[in-house]
């Protein structure tokens, strides 16, 4: 356990719903970082905070996805009117001040959507 | 090109043999790099992070890079069967974008 949790753990969903995930990082990390990891792939970077401020966003992130981190502590990633190829692993990382600090990650919460 | 590339595997080693796994990227302005183990279902751990070129040793781990080459390793002495897993490269530059490799699947048989 590196104590960054997220939730829920598995999310099952229709196509067209939309869901939210939630990380909660080490208490003492600034740095927040989301993912997405498929079958047989690496994690993919999706967005990073620094405390509060989104600072980076993949351009392979469609306007369906949005994060958000409300007084730098937890982040919710959200995915509006999702689609079967948003079927994934989303991992939230979080890590300390400086740049080369070792990311932690969470558990992750597998989506998948029918 | 991908920015970060690894042999997908399986690296197949026996006990106690040392696996060896490679990574090269792309970006010559890199300045941190890692090694995630991760098992199947869970989320990747950190084993290794070196950011100066040559050998960084940590029991039976050690990571290596050559930024002239853009290549870094990840050498895994006296294997063991609870090693098999898969392992990311993952390089960071810039300071805050971390890109990590598809991964190499290592079995270690006993």
């Amino acid at each position: 356990d590196t104590g960054v949790s997220q939730d829920p753990r598995h999310k099952i969903t229709k196509r067209g719903q939309n869901v939210t995930f939630r990380c909660d990082p080490i208490s003492e990390h600034n740095r927040l970082y989301w993912y997405r990891q498929t079958l047989g792939q690496g994690p993919e970077f999706l967005t990073y905070f620094q405390n509060e401020a989104q600072l980076e966003k993949s351009r392979l992130l469609s306007d369906r996805f949005s994060a958000e981190r409300p007084k730098g502590s937890f982040s919710t990633l959200e995915i509006q009117r999702t689609e079967q190829g948003d079927s994934a692993m989303y991992l939230c990382a979080t890590s300390g001040e400086a740049s080369t600090d070792t990311q932690y990650f969470g558990p992750g919460t597998r989506l998948t959507v029918l | 090109q991908k920015e970060v590339e690894q042999n997908s595997g399986p690296l197949s080693v026996p006990e106690g043999a040392i696996a060896s796994l490679n990574c090269t990227y792309s970006d010559r302005g890199s300045q941190s790099f890692f090694w995630y183990r991760q098992y199947s279902g869970k989320s990747p751990e950190l084993i290794m992070f070196i950011y100066s070129n040559g050998d960084k040793e940590d029991g039976r781990f050690t990571a290596q890079l050559n930024k002239a080459s853009q290549y870094v390793s990840l050498l895994i002495r006296d294997s063991q069967p609870s090693d098999s897993a898969t392992y990311l490269c993952a390089v960071t530059a810039g300071g805050f974008k971390t890109i990590f490799g598809a991964g190499t699947r290592l079995f270690v048989k006993a």
